[in-house]
């Protein structure tokens, strides 16, 4: 079973940068994989932000940013705010061309 | 305004059969796929599949497979997922997602409110 690995808990200070990663059991992450990423705050339901790698929404922050990096996709913050204290989910296509997405377990940023 | 939203929360007992619905609005219904989304405490979120609404072609997650069905119904823009028999283990906050684009591959972007299922004795 195909599992999809991310940084369970990040700080990062106000105005900094944060990297958050997503690894597949399967190997590298590639473009090919289409990473998806959404915010998710308490009692809220998730909120895309960043699809096939590194495309924004329209309402994405540009602080957000999406990438390839090191063999993982990637969530990059730059000048965090407060509020983009949330869970974060990558989300990872592993092909067969049936519905075989696979998210990862999510990584709690704190904002302090 | 892109809008997805879901039938309100279910308590039904083991054994029972279910269908939660999912109604759009403000885009083509048919030109974009609609998925569900599992979340749990334990277990997080979890992919369970996408129908394509012009002609149900649909795709599950193998771990759902067999064990729920996703349809749509074009006439009122509105994707279900249901179960025929209940289990505890289904007890779990579902959300549905449209697709980013007409390719279903790609992601998603808009996601409804959620149904929260409750399933107990």
């Amino acid at each position: 079973q195909t599992v999809v690995t991310q940084e369970p808990s990040l700080t990062v200070s106000p105005g900094g940068t944060v990297t958050l990663t997503c690894a597949s059991s399967t190997g590298a992450v590639t473009s090919g994989y289409y990473p998806n990423w959404f915010q998710q705050k308490p009692g809220q339901a998730p909120r895309a932000l960043i699809y096939s790698t590194s495309n924004k929404h329209s309402w994405t922050p540009a602080r957000f940013s999406g990438s390839l990096l090191g063999g993982k996709a990637a969530l990059t913050l730059s000048g965090v705010q407060p509020e983009d204290e949330a869970d974060y989910y990558c989300l990872v296509y592993h092909g067969g061309g049936q519905g075989n997405w696979v998210f990862g377990g999510g990584t709690k940023l704190t904002v302090l | 305004e892109v809008q997805l939203v879901q039938s309100g929360a279910e308590v039904k007992k083991p054994g029972e059969s279910l269908r939660i619905s999912c109604q759009t609005s403000g885009y083509s219904f048919t030109t974009y796929w609609i998925g569900w989304v599992r979340q749990t405490p334990g277990k997080g979120l979890e992919w369970v599949g996408i129908i394509s609404p012009s002609d149900s072609n649909t795709k599950y997650s193998p771990s759902f497979q067999g064990l729920v069905i996703i349809s749509v119904d074009k006439s009122i823009s509105t994707a279900y997922l249901q179960w025929s028999s209940l289990e505890a283990s289904d007890t779990a906050m579902y959300y549905c997602v449209k697709s980013a684009s007409s390719s279903w591959y790609l992601g998603s972007d808009y996601w409804g409110q959620g149904t929260l299922v409750t399933v107990s004795a």
